[in-house]
């Protein structure tokens, strides 16, 4: 059974902190790893995806994924009420290629 | 330009009823998914299209038939809806099914039955 996990939350950062969300998965043929942000009562959003070990940045977010640990972490610097949101993990298995989301962590900044 | 719409946004009905939720997207992608978000929030694949063809279908009962008319379209009809079935329904496009494709989706489907 292919799982990616999550920690549920609420995950609470201070505005202007760093904002550290975890993902774990269990298919170690995955190769692609997807971080989505999903407002309230909204659809998924794709804010990162990353396919290869080490870090890859974008504006505010860093994605870093570690293959051999079979971990995907999604960093957002200076962290605003805005980036309050759930942020769904997805991995894509080079097995059959389907995608499996994790339950997502719900994450709130305080101003 | 709405990238992939879905109609109705809200559907409320009985137990035993036969509802539609129709799909479109106008990226011109060859793959689409319907997906069922329940209670908890947890996001689940039923169906993917490539191109008018199945190529993904998870175990999701026989009540669930998608049908996609052209590869701009797919449609989920539910048959003897149930009261399990009540939840968000997303459609999702994306340009091909390979790994690296981003997954569009529309703006949900929020079915509830009473």
């Amino acid at each position: 059974q292919k799982e990616v996990e999550q920690n549920s939350g609420p995950l609470s950062v201070p505005e202007g902190a760093i904002a550290s969300l975890n993902c774990t998965y269990s298919d170690r043929v995955s190769q692609s790893f997807f971080w989505y942000r999903q407002y309230s009562g909204k659809s998924p959003e794709l804010i990162m995806s990353i396919y290869s070990n080490g870090d890859k940045e974008d504006g505010r977010f860093t994605a870093q994924l570690n293959k051999a640990s079979q971990y995907v972490s999604l960093l957002i610097r200076d962290s605003q009420p805005s980036d309050s949101a759930t942020y769904l993990c997805a991995v894509i298995s080079n097995r059959d290629d389907k995608i499996i989301f994790g339950k997502g962590t719900r994450l709130h900044i305080l101003p | 330009d709405t990238a992939v719409s879905q109609t109705p946004k809200y559907l409320v009905t009985q137990m035993g009823n036969d509802k539609s939720i129709k799909c479109e997207q106008n990226l011109g992608h060859d793959t689409m998914y319907w997906y069922k978000q329940d209670s908890k929030k947890f996001l689940k694949i039923m169906f993917s299209y490539n191109n008018k063809e199945l190529i993904i279908n998870e175990t999701v009962p026989n009540r669930f038939s998608p049908k996609s008319p052209d590869k701009a379209h797919l449609n989920l009809h539910i048959n003897s809806l149930e009261l399990g079935d009540s939840a968000v329904y997303f459609c999702a496009s994306s340009q091909d099914r390979g790994q690296t494709d981003t997954q569009y989706f529309g703006p949900g489907t929020r079915l509830t039955v009473l």
